[in-house]
């Protein structure tokens, strides 16, 4: 699977949006680009997936380039409750493995 | 929504006792079923993917003998702490995968005191 670079930390104010960035140049043409958030001590929370195109659900979008290699995360609206680590992660869209491994992810401070 | 539950959500135990972990999918079918471990500050590490019906299959550097994965139904999986130490005290969480996509549902994670 191929390998993501985030930025270690963000801030971003509160009723703003946030815009996280993820890197993943050695993706390759069958892998999906997967947001997972983690808040303090939980388990981690599906934010969303893409492939090629941009897609959007009822917590964020994410928009990947047209060379797929680097997308970015938005949360139109951020509040003190998004604040967490974000993880991008690519991965394989296989019934036999689809292994989800984590990096160090991002870590989003919303303030007042 | 997709439900994963894990039981116990906290344990405290002896060194050289074993702990067993629950992991169920609560309103879906898991083929797959991953374990993870979490040390403070670090970011989860995956330890082995479990398949119902078959044997697990563990990452590199993961003691298959000590870390014990049952997937005997399509929504429980049990991660077993064998001869549990100090050094194993960690978050462990595990995710389901549902059969129709590549979604991956976390539980909400044990934690484990080895004392």
């Amino acid at each position: 699977d191929a390998k993501t670079t985030q930025p270690p930390s963000m801030d971003c104010a509160e009723g703003r949006a946030a815009n996280l960035p993820c890197n993943h140049s050695t993706i390759s043409g069958n892998e999906y680009v997967y947001w997972y958030r983690q808040i303090h001590s939980q388990g981690p929370q599906y934010i969303i997936h893409g492939l090629k195109n941009n897609e959007t659900n009822e917590m964020a979008s994410l928009i990947i380039t047209e060379d797929r290699k680097s997308s970015t995360l938005i949360l139109p609206h951020a509040t003190l409750r998004d604040t967490a680590v974000y993880y991008c992660i690519v991965s394989g869209y296989s019934s036999n493995t689809g292994k989800l491994i984590f990096g160090q992810g991002t870590t989003l401070q919303v303030k007042p | 929504g997709a439900v994963v539950s894990q039981h116990p959500s906290w344990v405290i135990c002896k060194s050289g006792t074993s702990v067993k972990i629950e992991c169920r999918s609560l309103d879906f079918q898991a083929t797959t079923m991953f374990w993870y471990r979490q040390f403070p500050k670090q970011s989860l590490m995956l330890m082995a993917t479990s398949n119902e019906g078959s044997k697990a299959t563990y990452e590199q550097g993961v003691e298959k003998d000590k870390f014990l994965i049952n997937h005997a139904s399509l929504t429980l999986s049990t991660l077993t702490v064998t001869s549990a130490h100090p050094e194993d005290s960690s978050f462990y969480i595990c995710s389901a995968k549902r059969g129709r996509d590549n979604e991956q549902f976390f539980g909400p994670g044990t934690r484990l005191t080895v004392l």
